[in-house]
């Protein structure tokens, strides 16, 4: 099973900075098949990136990923109050599929 | 626009029964693969189980493999996830999610599930 680990855990940002997430695959994978998620308190994750950079539907322009390989990025530019929130990656490369442990972004 | 509904969550003694059900509308169900996901507290998600679009393949996360069951019925638009010999540790929120890509585009808001004496 391939291992998602996040970093950092938690990342302390004003509005209006820059985000930058990483996670990191314990096996290398061979395609594109890597997804970003947003979770807010209380309710169900929400697809935001899939196939390592393509914005799923009314996803601000704001969000972006890159990566391939072991490594992969999330950045948030000018940080909304709106996207305080829990972060987590997904692979779906490889069987099963897997999440990482999630990222907090928070207010500083 | 995409809705998914889970129901039939609750308290369970370990080794008891639960049957999850997700009632599905604003998509053509019968042509999705659908997946059940779920997530324990302060935990990141978990695939559990999928099935084709079908019905007629189904998959399992080891972690539960020949003790639940994933179905569903296209003339109705619902999933479910029949789940037997329940443990603390399938204590979570489950969530129904349409999975045809790979990836989780669209998401119900969850039924919880604890397992407990």
């Amino acid at each position: 099973e391939i291992v998602l680990t996040q970093s950092p855990g938690t990342l302390s940002l004003s509005p209006g900075e820059r985000a930058t997430l990483s996670c990191r695959a314990s096996q290398t994978l061979t395609t594109t098949f890597f997804a970003w998620y947003q979770q807010k308190p209380g309710q169900a994750p929400r697809l935001l990136i899939h196939g390592v950079s393509n914005r799923a539907t009314g996803v601000p322009d704001r969000f972006s990923g890159s990566g391939s390989g072991t490594d992969f990025t999330l950045t948030i530019n000018r940080l909304e109050p709106e996207d305080f929130a829990v972060y987590y990656c997904q692979q779906y490369d490889t069987s099963p599929k897997t999440f990482g442990q999630g990222t907090k972004v928070e207010i500083k | 626009e995409a809705h998914l509904v889970e129901s039939g969550g609750g308290l369970v003694q370990p080794g008891g029964s639960l049957r999850l059900s997700c009632a599905v509308s604003g998509f053509t169900f019968r042509s999705f693969a659908m997946s059940w996901v779920r997530q324990a507290p302060g935990k990141g998600p978990e695939y559990v189980s999928a099935i084709s679009a079908d019905g007629a393949t189904t998959y399992y996360a080891d972690s539960v493999k020949g003790r639940f069951t994933i179905s569903r019925d296209n003339s109705e638009n619902a999933l479910f996830l029949q789940m037997n010999g329940l443990r603390a540790d399938d204590t979570a929120v489950y969530f129904c999610a349409r999975s045809d890509f790979g990836f989780y585009d669209y998401w119900g808001q969850g039924t919880l599930v604890t397992v407990s004496s």
